[in-house]
C-alpha cells in the first residue's frame, strides 16, 4: 500500500493564482482531512470529509474549497492564492470504525505564495 | 469544545537523560489521545495512542504516555534520550475514533551529547 500520497511536494504561486493540491489514499478510509501547519501554531484543520460526496469546514476554511467524488481522492483547491496561505499542507485519512482510528498523514506539500 | 495545551515549546535534554513532554487536554467526552512525531522536513508519524483500554500506553522508539483523567493530562516520557529523538512532538485529541484531530502547538525536543 502506498498509504496517503500528496502532489506536488513543493509549489510556488503568485498572489491571485489558483491551484489544486492533490491527495489520494489506498486504504479505503472513509474519513479524509486537510490541515495546514504554520510555525508555532501546530496543525489546524481546513476541511474534512466523512465519505464520498460529503465535506465540511474545519477551523480555517476561508480561501479553500474541497470536493470528494471518490473514496480515494480528496483534492484541496486554492481559489485565489494569498501570501497568508504560505504554509505546509498535510492530507490525512482514517478509518472511523474499528480501533482508535488514528489519522495517517501524507508527506506534505510546501506552498509559497509570493 | 476540545483543546490541547503543550507546556513548553522547546525542551532540551542531554543524551541519556529522561525525556518528559507535557500535554493537557480539555474534552467534554472521553477523549482519544495521540502523540505524533515530526522529523525535519517530514510528515507526521504516530508515536502512540490512548483509546481507554489502558492508562499507560507504550509506543514506538521507547516512548510511553500515561493518561490521567483527574489531571486531564497525557504526558509523554522516555527514560533515556537518544540523539535521534530530536524532533517536534505533537499531542492531539479527538472526540470520536477516526475523526479530525485538535493539535497542540508542538514541542521541539533538542538532545545534546
Amino acid at each position: 500500500n502506498a498509504g496517503v500520497t500528496q502532489t506536488p511536494k513543493f509549489q510556488v504561486l503568485k498572489t491571485g493564482q489558483s491551484m489544486t493540491l492533490q491527495c489520494a489514499q489506498d486504504m479505503n478510509h472513509e474519513y479524509m482531512s486537510w490541515y495546514r501547519q504554520d510555525p508555532g501554531m501546530g496543525l489546524r484543520l481546513i476541511h474534512y470529509s466523512v465519505g464520498a460526496g460529503i465535506t465540511d469546514q474545519g477551523e480555517v476554511p476561508n480561501g479553500y474549497n474541497v470536493s470528494r467524488s471518490t473514496t480515494e481522492d480528496f483534492p484541496l483547491r486554492l481559489l485565489s492564492a494569498a501570501p497568508s496561505q504560505t504554509s505546509v499542507y498535510f492530507c490525512a485519512s482514517s478509518a472511523t470504525s474499528g480501533g482508535a482510528g488514528e489519522q495517517f498523514f501524507g508527506p506534505g506539500t510546501r506552498l509559497t505564495v509570493l | 469544545a476540545q483543546s490541547v495545551t503543550q507546556l513548553g515549546s522547546h525542551v532540551s535534554v542531554s543524551e541519556g537523560a529522561l525525556v518528559l513532554l507535557r500535554c493537557n487536554y480539555s474534552s467534554s467526552v472521553p477523549p482519544y489521545l495521540f502523540w505524533y512525531v515530526q522529523y525535519p522536513n517530514q510528515g507526521l508519524q504516530l508515536l502512540l495512542k490512548y483509546t481507554s483500554a489502558a492508562t499507560l500506553v507504550k509506543g514506538i522508539n521507547g516512548f510511553e504516555a500515561e493518561f490521567k483523567k483527574s489531571e486531564t493530562s497525557f504526558h509523554l516520557t522516555k527514560p533515556s534520550a537518544h540523539m535521534s529523538d530530536a524532533a517536534e512532538y505533537f499531542c492531539a485529541v479527538s472526540s470520536q475514533a477516526g475523526t479530525a484531530l485538535i493539535f497542540g502547538k508542538g514541542t521541539t525536543l533538542s538532545v545534546s551529547s
